[in-house]
């Protein structure tokens, strides 16, 4: 089965840095997944990558898919205290295989 | 987009009570849907998958007694805690696949179980 690894697991910055999580498949991805949580609140979709060497933004926040499709990284810039939360990877399995979850990243923004 | 909702979005019990939660695809229709569980400070971890008509496909570690799952229509699946222990508390995700083959799935909003 697919497995993905994050890192870092926690990260604290101060406001207005620039921080990168990253996400790691053992297996090549067919779709790669960022979402937002706190833990008790739902999932907030934050962007999907399918294509190798993809690369989206929204507002400060960038998220690129290594072109062999097997590492991703989100990049949050000028970061602010509601970027704070947890952010998981999720990757599609592909025909009948499941989608699977990384361990998150805890990021705390300290004003 | 598509939207999944769950019902209720928290529920309190007490220890020995079963409790049932509604996973609906409010827009679309679910051949599959998914269950996750997730502990405080962890990952979101699948339990079990549901497909329409047929038996839940269970995780391994998943307690097929304890966490009854029926998926009697492809807009509604329901998850059963039986006999809940304050173990049990949790948040509980469900999700929906849209189409098979590419697994997009929406995922619903949770629903946090407290087992006093």
């Amino acid at each position: 089965s697919q497995e993905l690894e994050q890192s870092p697991q926690s990260l604290i910055v101060q406001e207005g840095k620039n921080l990168t999580i990253n996400c790691t498949s053992s297996k090549t991805l067919y779709g790669l997944y960022w979402y937002k949580q706190k833990y008790g609140e739902g999932l907030i979709f934050l962007m999907m990558l399918q294509k190798g060497g993809e690369e989206k933004s929204h507002e400060k926040i960038t998220a690129k898919l290594d072109e062999k499709k097997q590492q991703s990284s989100l990049h949050i810039t000028a970061s602010q205290p509601s970027h704070a939360g947890i952010y998981l990877c999720g990757a599609d399995g592909y025909y009948g295989q499941n989608f699977v979850f990384g361990p998150g990243t805890r990021l705390s923004v300290l004003p | 987009g598509a939207v999944v909702s769950q019902h209720p979005s928290w529920v309190i019990c007490k220890s020995g009570t079963s409790v049932k939660i509604e996973c609906r695809s409010l827009d679309f229709q679910a051949t599959t849907m998914f269950w996750y569980r997730q502990f405080p400070k962890q990952s979101l971890m699948l339990m079990a998958t549901s497909n329409e008509g047929s038996k839940a496909t269970y995780e391994q570690g998943v307690e097929k007694d304890k966490f009854l799952i029926n998926h009697a229509s492809l807009t509604l699946s329901t998850l059963t805690v039986t006999s809940a222990h304050p173990e049990d508390s949790s948040f509980y995700i469900c999700s929906a696949r849209v189409l098979a083959g590419f697994n997009e799935q929406f995922f619903g909003p949770g629903t946090r179980l407290t087992v006093l």
